[in-house]
């Protein structure tokens, strides 16, 4: 079946400028996750949603970043204001429920967000 | 908070060479661990898992066994091929409840090449 798709695949965008990147899950998965992958920074978790709703917002890097879920399928991450350190590869993942031993995620190809 | 420690990397070996990465975990309770797999070009898959202590999780012929009193969970295979060639990462998921509950905390990954 199909499996994670985000869009685009890669971003060029100038600083300064917002972007949103897109998540499409595997249907009927409530758990989404938004990670992002950097030279810097390696693997580090953004946000995560159970259904529509988002409970824990601290990995966000700054107010710059926000997500959204709607109908509790596709999921946007939305950044402001874009600047240089915001490069990197955003990932996005999901699974069929939230938590519990061993749960797998599925993850998506990413987005790799360029801002000159 | 939680944390992963990978060996650093990267790993050259030659086709059929024994492979160990070393991981070892800071986490409070008991937390579920994970082998994730990024192939060139590919996204993230799970390569393996263990959700208690003294588990061996095994997939393509890579075992890990869940050692709780080293908090270790290091990556063998006894032959690796070619297209072994990836970055690896360990990651953990906490198991007790909280606003955090199910995301993934990852190592800093292991570039593994395998020459023929």
């Amino acid at each position: 079946g199909a499996g994670v798709s985000q869009s685009p695949s890669n971003k060029v965008t100038e600083k300064g400028k917002d972007v949103e990147l897109r998540c499409d899950p595997i249907s009927g998965h409530t758990a989404l996750y938004w990670y992002r992958q950097s030279l810097g920074q390696g693997l580090e978790f953004l946000i995560y949603f159970q259904g529509n709703s988002a409970p824990d917002k601290s990995g966000l890097p700054s107010d710059r970043f926000s997500a959204e879920r709607t109908g509790g399928s596709v999921s946007t991450l939305t950044i402001q204001r874009t600047q240089q350190e915001d490069s990197a590869v955003y990932l996005c993942a999901s699974s069929p429920v939230l938590g519990g031993p061993g749960n797998e995620q599925f993850f998506g190809p990413g987005t790799r967000l360029t801002v000159l | 908070g939680d944390s992963v420690t990978q060996m650093e990397g990267p790993v050259t070996l030659s086709e059929e060479a024994f492979l160990t990465i070393n991981c070892t975990y800071t986490a409070t309770g008991y937390p579920s661990l994970f082998w994730y797999v990024q192939y060139p070009g590919e996204g993230l898959q799970l390569l393996l898992k263990a959700t208690k202590a003294d588990d061996k999780g095994s997939n393509k012929g890579f075992e890990a066994t869940y050692r709780k009193e080293t908090t270790s969970f290091h990556l063998e295979k006894g032959s690796v091929q070619v297209s072994d060639s990836a970055v690896y990462f360990c990651a953990l998921t906490a198991n007790a409840g909280g606003t955090s509950y199910g995301k993934l905390t990852f190592g800093q990954g292991t570039i593994l090449t395998v020459h023929p």
